[in-house]
């Protein structure tokens, strides 16, 4: 069965300090892969998506980017958090061509 | 651009009771509609997925309806139980690529 992990499952982090958010997926190959922040008092935003290694999209402008170093890893990062930038990380997956998709425990990032 | 909408945003039933949650979508050209669950602080359990060629899904209690030429969908919980307390999210998918629009949610609190 699959399984979807990310670390770490919260954060603390002063203005202007790098980020990297880790999210992989076990027990599956080549799948799309997403990531999402639900902010306080706002619903869930698509960030970034990716169909493979090293394609990433990116759905909104933001002071953070993303990478897919391995099939089945997704990384979220940013070299000076911003204030805004608090709220809770999902990442998620799907089976390329299957509508889906299935979300992990999610980061709670507190910027200060 | 698709926007998703949620109606009630909180609701509150005694145990026992059937109930409907409402989403509605402006554009009509979904690719699929996906219904979640929300725990406090936690990630999304996927519940139903309908395609567009679909007309509803069932799982257990849970029954969910979709209308595209209209832009609605509704959930439809039977015999509600305290354990089915959680925010309850819809979102739709506008094209293979999956990448999902959400609603704000619904609140749903089902009292012993």
């Amino acid at each position: 069965s699959q399984t979807i992990h990310q670390w770490p499952a919260t954060l603390v982090q002063p203005v202007g300090s790098p980020l990297s958010l880790e999210c992989t997926v076990e027990g599956t190959s080549n799948p799309n892969l997403y990531w999402y922040r639900q902010a306080a008092g706002r619903g869930l935003q698509l960030l970034f998506y990716s169909v493979g290694i090293g394609q990433i999209s990116s759905e909104v402008p933001q002071n953070l980017s993303a990478s897919r170093p391995q099939d089945r890893q997704f990384i979220l990062s940013s070299k000076k958090l911003l204030l805004s930038d608090s709220g809770f990380y999902l990442c998620a997956w799907s089976i390329a061509g299957v509508a889906e998709q299935f979300f992990g425990p999610g980061t709670r990032l507190t910027v200060l | 651009k698709q926007e998703v909408t949620q109606i009630p945003a909180a609701l509150s039933v005694p145990e026992g009771e059937n109930l409907v949650l409402n989403c509605s979508f402006t554009d009509s050209a979904i690719y699929n509609l996906q219904w979640f669950r929300q725990d406090p602080g936690k990630g999304l359990t996927s519940l139903l997925l309908i395609q567009s060629s679909q007309r509803e899904q069932t799982s257990g209690r849970l029954n969910a309806s979709l209308d595209k030429s209209s832009g609605r969908s509704t959930l439809y919980i039977a015999a509600s139980q305290p354990g089915d307390s959680a925010t309850y999210l819809c979102a739709v998918a506008g094209g293979a690529t999956n990448k999902l629009i959400f609603g704000t949610g619904t609140l749903l609190a089902v009292q012993p």
